[in-house]
């Protein structure tokens, strides 16, 4: 089973901030919080990753609470094409073994 | 760098054939995992190949199998399809370096079982 929960839907202004939550409150000290996304039909693309320390890049912002029980996604400035399904996976790899859970993920829609 | 390859990108068999569907991972990645697509079960995990072993393997039955040649490539093959197999399968790399090699996806092979 996944180990986080997401919204399943959100809706977002173009231009405006999305601001996607993700709960992992059973997340262990060697796992990392991943974020994909996924355009229709096509394969997911990571976005962004962190473990403790709040992270950006071109993409995105990833903010992860103190006791790294949640994260949220930020996207800065919402297009159109950022419509898509958000994926966040917590994730640790072992030398024996690197299993990656997707849950359902967040259907974000970006509207004009 | 060119990123995964999947062959081919569309097909469709019958019934109690079998599909064979190759995986080219981003040149130096050592670790291939495959994962189905269904609009009812979302994306699932079938295993994962490193250095030609497969190291892990979610909950399928026995049909589905897979493989890892010395240059990395994979192959994953469904013997006696169901209706059921139809579905996008995807393949994904990584470095295989210990929780910082994010994982690259190829654009999938979409299978539809008649």
């Amino acid at each position: 089973d996944a180990k986080t929960t997401q919204p399943p839907s959100m809706d977002c202004a173009e231009g405006r901030a999305a601001n996607l939550p993700c709960n992992h409150s059973t997340i262990s000290g060697n796992e990392y919080v991943y974020w994909y996304r996924q355009i229709h039909s096509q394969g997911p693309q990571y976005i962004i990753h962190g473990l403790k320390n709040n992270e950006t890049n071109e993409m995105a912002s990833l903010i992860i609470t103190e006791d790294r029980k949640s994260s949220t996604l930020i996207l800065p400035h919402a297009t159109l094409r950022d419509t898509a399904v958000y994926y966040c996976i917590v994730r640790v790899m072992k030398t024996s073994y690197d299993k990656v859970i997707f849950g359902p993920g967040t259907s974000l829609s970006v509207i004009p | 760098k060119a990123g995964v390859t999947q062959t081919p990108r569309y097909l469709i068999k019958t019934r109690g054939q079998q599909v064979t569907l190759s995986c080219s991972p981003i040149s130096g990645h050592r670790s291939v995992s495959w994962y189905q697509q269904t609009p009812g079960q979302g994306l699932q995990f079938l295993f994962e190949y490193f250095s030609e072993t497969q190291r892990n393997k979610g909950n399928f039955p026995g049909r589905f199998s897979g493989r890892q040649f010395s240059n990395s490539r994979s192959e994953m093959n469904v013997s006696t399809l169901e209706l059921g197999d139809s579905a996008l399968y995807l393949c994904a790399s990584h470095n295989g370096q210990t929780n910082t090699g994010e994982l690259f996806f190829g654009e999938g092979s979409r299978l539809t079982v008649l």
